[in-house]
């Protein structure tokens, strides 16, 4: 069982809606990610949040915008996104922000944009 | 810059075959490496992982040695079972840089067949 969850599992929304997807972990962990996961491509790092506090932000476009209340929940706020945009978002957790760290993944939300 | 090949699949096999998927990488510094799963539907999983030249991580039957003179870090399992098919994922994370900073390889397919 996941210590990671996430909400929806799956999203529908058109290129001129709001949306947000919420991330929760129960394990007591200190950093939180947001991951890119398409058919096409690898899995590709978006943003790394650790103690609260945004240390990576891979070139992501302004559609989209993390936010980090604390240390337990992550969001993903999505604005005028494009078809290229669906995918997989994967969120996950480690306990510090190291390279040795495990990092634990909640099952995605399925983001379609029409 | 840091990067990680794995072998293309689909790779299908038939129930207690003997299973290797090859995996290599580039990377700047010492990084740790890790086998991740996704079952369908489902997120990813840590599989097992190694932080340093010649260790071997192991998990549910699964084996991996870290070989730094090769940098190769191939998975492998003597007997699969249909339950094993997901797909897999070889990953390194580096020390320096940015934290916990998991770069992917494209993942591959097995398909187990009784």
């Amino acid at each position: 069982e996941t210590g990671v969850t996430q909400t929806p599992r799956h999203l529908v929304m058109g290129m001129t809606n709001k949306k947000s997807l919420k991330c929760e972990q129960h394990l007591g962990h200190n950093a939180m990610y947001w991951y890119k996961q398409s058919a096409k491509k690898p899995l590709e790092l978006m943003f790394v949040y650790s103690l609260e506090e945004r240390v990576e932000n891979n070139s992501v476009p302004s559609r989209f915008s993390p936010e980090c209340p604390n240390s337990s929940h992550l969001f993903l706020h999505l604005h005028t996104l494009q078809p290229e945009d669906s995918a997989l978002y994967l969120c996950a957790s480690s306990q510090g922000g190291g390279a040795a760290d495990t990092q634990y993944f909640g099952p995605g939300t399925r983001l379609t944009v029409l | 810059g840091n990067s990680v090949t794995q072998m293309e699949g689909p790779v299908t096999l038939s129930e207690e075959a003997f299973l290797t998927i090859n995996c290599t990488y580039t990377a700047t510094g010492y990084p740790s490496l890790f086998w991740y799963v996704q079952y369908p539907g489902e997120g990813l999983q840590l599989l097992l992982k190694a932080t340093k030249a010649d260790d071997k991580g192991s998990n549910k039957g699964f084996e991996a040695t870290y070989r730094k003179e090769t940098t190769s870090f191939h998975l492998e399992k003597g007997s699969v079972q249909v339950s094993d098919s997901a797909v897999y994922f070889c990953a390194l994370s580096t020390y320096g840089g940015s934290q916990g900073n998991l770069i992917f390889g494209k993942g591959t397919k097995l398909s187990v067949k009784p």
